[in-house]
């Protein structure tokens, strides 16, 4: 089972560019969220989908923009990355209410 | 303002000994609680959780011990292994535990590294 996959697992950008964190689950989870992992700051909610076509913020939405076409898949967008998105992002995802979060990887940015 | 807090940034113990790991929390919407153990390069997994209508939970080793009045939680780990070496995140989440619409959103506290010495 592959579970979550993030990719990449590290990049580096320079102030202004974007890009995009990709995340898919194979599991038919409804719930799926990103989190940013800082020194101190422990996980942090960034965004959240509740299904197909529905979307909210977290805690630090910020900078980031988020969508969900499809139950596997859910992109995080940087628009225009700056260095105090240098971090490390976690996709999660999980059945509606349970709580039991099963999370990637982790993809480490780098914002020069 | 951290709605989650686990003070001890880390914990160190030796084997066989027990391990006891805090967290308290500020928001008395809180009702459901978690913990997460974390490996260096890996994702946090889940280790275990509790309601609040409960004030004990326990899966093998790991006991998760809930104090509402004090809003305060704690892991024990008895015994600690080597292989528990790991960051311990707790979580918490309002909705969860009375059936409500929390859908799985969750409050995470800082961590606490701890390290099991053999």
């Amino acid at each position: 089972n592959a579970g979550v996959t993030q990719t990449p697992k590290f990049q580096v950008l320079k102030t202004g560019q974007s890009m995009t964190l990709q995340c898919a689950q194979d599991m038919n989870h409804e719930y799926m969220s990103w989190y940013r992992q800082d020194p101190g700051m422990g996980l942090r909610l960034i965004h959240y989908s509740v299904g197909a076509g529905i979307t909210d913020q977290g805690e630090v939405p910020n900078g980031y923009n988020v969508s969900r076409s499809t139950t596997e898949d859910f992109p995080l967008r940087l628009l225009s990355a700056a260095p105090s998105q240098t971090s490390v992002y976690f996709c999660a995802s999980s059945y509606l209410g349970t709580g039991e979060l099963f999370f990637g990887e982790g993809s480490r940015l780098t914002v020069l | 303002d951290q709605q989650v807090k686990q003070n001890s940034p880390s914990l160190s113990v030796q084997e066989g000994r027990i391990s006891i790991l805090n967290c308290d929390y500020t928001n008395s919407m809180f009702d459901y609680f978690l913990w997460y153990k974390k490996y260096p390069a890996e994702g946090p997994t889940f280790l275990i959780s509790i309601s609040s209508i409960k004030d004990k939970n326990e899966d093998g080793r790991f006991t998760v011990f809930l104090n509402k009045s004090a809003k305060h939680l704690s892991l024990h780990i008895v015994p600690s292994q080597p292989g528990d070496s790991a960051v311990y995140f707790c979580a918490a989440s309002a909705g969860l535990g009375g059936g409500g619409t929390s859908y799985g959103k969750l409050t995470f506290g800082q961590g606490t590294i701890l390290t099991v010495h053999p």
